[in-house]
C-alpha cells in the first residue's frame, strides 16, 4: 500500500497553460507538504498544511495555489506555467512529533517539464 | 538562505569500502535527520540524531553530530550497490519545517 502518492508521475505541459497536481497519504498524518526539486537536487519547501490549515507559505509566486480538502489530501495548481517552473515538485506528510520530531515521508515526485 | 551544506558534492566508492558524508549547517537545532534519495524517487528517511545526542547507529549507518561545530557526518559502512543514491542532511528550520541540505551523490561500484 502506498504511503504517499501522487498524481500524475510526468507532466508535460505549453508555457501559460494550467495544471494540477495531486496528492494522497494513508498514514493518518495531520502535516502535508510541497516541496520543489530542481535540476541541481536543491530541495525547496514551498507550502506546508497542518490539519487544513495553511502553515508555511515560502515566497512562492501565487501562480501556485495549495488546497487542502482534508488532511489526507494536498492539492497543487499552478497557473500560467513559466518555463521555470519545470522541476520535479514533492508532496510528504508528518505526524506532529510530540518531542518536535519532524520525520517527513516523500511521495514519489511528480515531473513537470514546460515548454 | 539554505540550512545545510554537503561535502562531499559526489563520492564514488567501491562495494565494501566505507562511505563518509558530512553536512554543516548554520543556526541552532533541535535535531538533524539524513535522508536518502534513489534515483527518480523521493525521500526515505534514515536516521534522526537529536541536539543531546553525540552518536547513533542504526544498522549499517552511524551518524554523528557536533553542535559545537554545527555539523554532522553520516558513514555507511561496508557499502554495497544499492546504497547509490543522494544522502540529504535536514535540520528543523521551525515549526514543522525541514531544511535541506544540497545533498551528496554516493555511487557504490560492484
Amino acid at each position: 500500500d502506498t504511503a504517499v502518492s501522487q498524481t500524475p508521475k510526468y507532466l508535460v505541459t505549453q508555457m501559460g497553460n494550467d495544471k494540477s497536481i495531486k496528492c494522497e497519504q494513508n498514514l493518518g498524518h495531520d502535516t502535508m507538504y510541497w516541496y520543489k526539486q530542481d535540476s541541481k537536487k536543491f530541495l525547496k519547501i514551498m507550502f506546508s498544511y497542518n490539519n487544513k490549515e495553511l502553515i508555511i507559505n515560502e515566497t512562492v509566486p501565487n501562480r501556485f495555489s495549495p488546497k487542502s480538502p482534508d488532511k489526507a489530501h494536498l492539492n497543487l495548481h499552478i497557473n500560467s506555467l513559466e518555463l521555470g517552473d519545470s522541476a520535479v515538485y514533492f508532496c510528504a506528510s508528518s505526524p506532529m512529533g510530540a518531542g518536535g520530531d519532524k520525520t517527513q515521508y516523500f511521495g514519489p515526485g511528480t515531473r513537470l517539464l514546460v515548454l | 538562505s539554505q540550512q545545510g551544506e554537503e561535502d562531499p558534492q559526489a563520492l564514488s566508492i567501491q562495494e565494501g569500502e566505507n562511505a563518509t558524508m558530512n553536512c554543516s549547517y548554520k543556526t541552532s537545532i533541535n535535531n538533524l535527520q539524513w535522508y536518502r534519495q534513489n534515483s527518480g524517487r523521493g525521500l526515505v528517511h534514515l536516521i534522526l540524531i537529536r541536539s543531546n545526542e553525540r552518536e547513533k547507529h542504526s544498522g549499517r549507518l552511524r551518524v554523528t553530530l557536533d553542535t559545537s561545530k554545527k555539523s554532522s557526518s553520516l558513514l555507511i559502512t561496508a557499502s554495497r550497490a544499492a546504497d547509490t543514491a543522494s544522502y540529504f542532511c535536514a535540520t528543523d528550520g521551525g515549526f514543522q519545517k525541514l531544511v535541506f541540505g544540497t545533498g551528496t551523490r554516493l555511487l557504490v561500484s560492484p
